[in-house]
């Protein structure tokens, strides 16, 4: 069975500087997808950022980004230029590479204060 | 509406009573999960629906939980004979045919709360 594990239950950032969530897996598996979702107040889940396992270059999209390590099986978020906006828990979630149900396993998040 | 929708938002209930809770997903969104998410856990996955059908339903906790989509939209989890353990919030999402793999649009939840 899939694990997630993230060791940082709690963290905090000053507007406009730069912080990193910690996320490691465990899987047997050697193909699969790993994502970030975030999850403000309103409890709704969002997607911010997907890697594909096969893929080495790490994703980006705009101020966010990963640190994807295979053979470490570590996938940190990188967000740069924090904004107020970004205050919410973050999810890190692995799915396996497989036609049929898309069934993401899902760490215990981490809870991001940006600070004015 | 544009997203997915639940309700009710909150439901009080009291141990051994029967509750459903309600998901509209987006229109034309072929599969449809339902997950819990116990206090300070992240969601954990109970069922999925492709059309109809229950695809994968291995997370479903006991025969206590069932789910349905009898038309292919609109899904019921249902809960027989509460338990307090039973606390927590329940997610829907939905995904269109032609997606991106794990990009599942998540509404905002049904708590519940089982006294």
């Amino acid at each position: 069975a899939q694990t997630v594990t993230q060791s940082q239950p709690e963290m905090s950032v000053q507007e406009a500087e730069t912080v990193t969530l910690s996320c490691t897996y465990d899987t047997s598996e050697s193909n699969y997808y790993l994502f970030w979702y975030k999850q403000p107040p309103s409890r709704q889940m969002i997607l911010v950022i997907r890697q594909e396992a096969y893929k080495q270059q790490n994703a980006t999209e705009n101020r966010f980004s990963v640190n994807f390590q295979k053979a470490a099986k570590s996938f940190s978020l990188k967000i740069s230029d924090s904004q107020l906006g970004d205050t919410a828990m973050y999810f890190c979630a692995f799915m396996k590479h497989q036609g049929g149900s898309e069934k993401l396993v899902f760490g215990k998040g981490t809870k991001l204060t940006v600070n004015p | 509406g544009a997203g997915v929708s639940q309700t009710p938002s909150n439901k009080v209930t009291e141990k051994g009573k029967y509750v459903e809770l309600r998901c509209d997903p987006i229109s034309g969104h072929t599969a449809l999960y339902w997950y819990r998410q116990s206090l300070g856990q992240g969601p954990e996955f109970l069922i999925y629906f492709q059309g109809t059908g229950a695809a994968d339903d291995s997370g479903l906790p006991n025969d206590r939980f069932f789910a349905v989509r009898p038309e292919g939209s609109v899904s019921t989890l249902k809960i027989q004979r509460t338990e307090r353990g039973d606390s927590a919030v329940y997610l829907c999402a939905s995904s269109p045919r032609a997606r991106v793999a794990g990009e599942l649009f998540f509404g905002e939840g049904s708590r519940l709360t089982v006294l």
